[in-house]
């Protein structure tokens, strides 16, 4: 089975301060992560996607993710937050056998002005 | 979003009727999902399809139904048998390494 972990259903930032959204997995193989962003009322939309390689992970928007193996971990990044970050964030897991990705509870993120 | 488009976006449903959510898509990919999303609960899988005129259930396909019968479609139904149908509903079609989303439809139980 697989599952993903994201502890804080609420993280706040100051305009212009670096951001963390946290992000743990559990996966059986070796795992494929991703980030979805989600506006109100708004389907997801694709961030960022951990397949293989750099655990270092650019995507869209400024945003970058880290992949920790021994930590099981999966934080999403961004080194300057904006006000228009403000949205819901999920974290989603597979074990690349068959894409049938698990999501995350989600983490709201709010940055103040 | 993605070639994937989800009608309506608003739908309500009287106790006891059954209601259909349509899901299209343009992208050519096999598999395409339905999710259901509660505040606070994330998405939740109903029932996947990962090739025409197969299905599998999720995680809390009580009280819904699935089709596959073209590979741009696959409508959900929600039956009377579903007690708690409120919720955002939201489709996704997937290549092997990305999933792309439609823009949800939001059901309501008057």
């Amino acid at each position: 089975a697989q599952s993903v972990a994201q502890p804080e259903d609420q993280v706040n930032v100051a305009e212009g301060n670096p951001l963390t959204v946290k992000c743990t997995y559990s996966v059986s193989g070796n795992p494929y992560l991703f980030w979805y962003v989600q506006y109100p009322n708004r389907g997801l939309q694709f961030l960022l996607k951990y397949i293989t390689g750099d655990n270092l992970v650019k995507g869209s928007y400024g945003f970058e993710a880290e992949f920790n193996k021994s930590q099981t971990s999966f934080h999403l990044k961004k080194p300057s937050a904006l006000v228009s970050d403000s949205a819901l964030y999920f974290c989603a897991v597979t074990d690349g056998g068959s894409y049938i990705p698990t999501f995350g509870r989600g983490t709201s993120l709010i940055v103040h002005p | 979003d993605g070639g994937i488009t989800q009608s309506p976006k608003y739908l309500f449903r009287k106790e006891g009727q059954n209601v259909t959510l349509s899901c299209e898509q343009n992208l050519n990919h096999d598999a395409m999902y339905w999710y259901r999303q509660d505040p606070g609960q994330g998405l939740r899988l109903i029932y996947y399809s990962q090739i025409v005129n197969d299905f599998q259930k999720g995680d809390i396909a009580e009280g819904y139904s699935v089709s596959r019968e073209k590979k741009e479609s696959f409508p959900l139904t929600v039956t009377s048998a579903q007690k708690n149908p409120t919720a955002f509903y939201l489709c996704a079609a997937g290549q092997f390494t990305e999933a792309f989303f439609g823009q949800g439809t939001r059901l309501t139980v008057v």
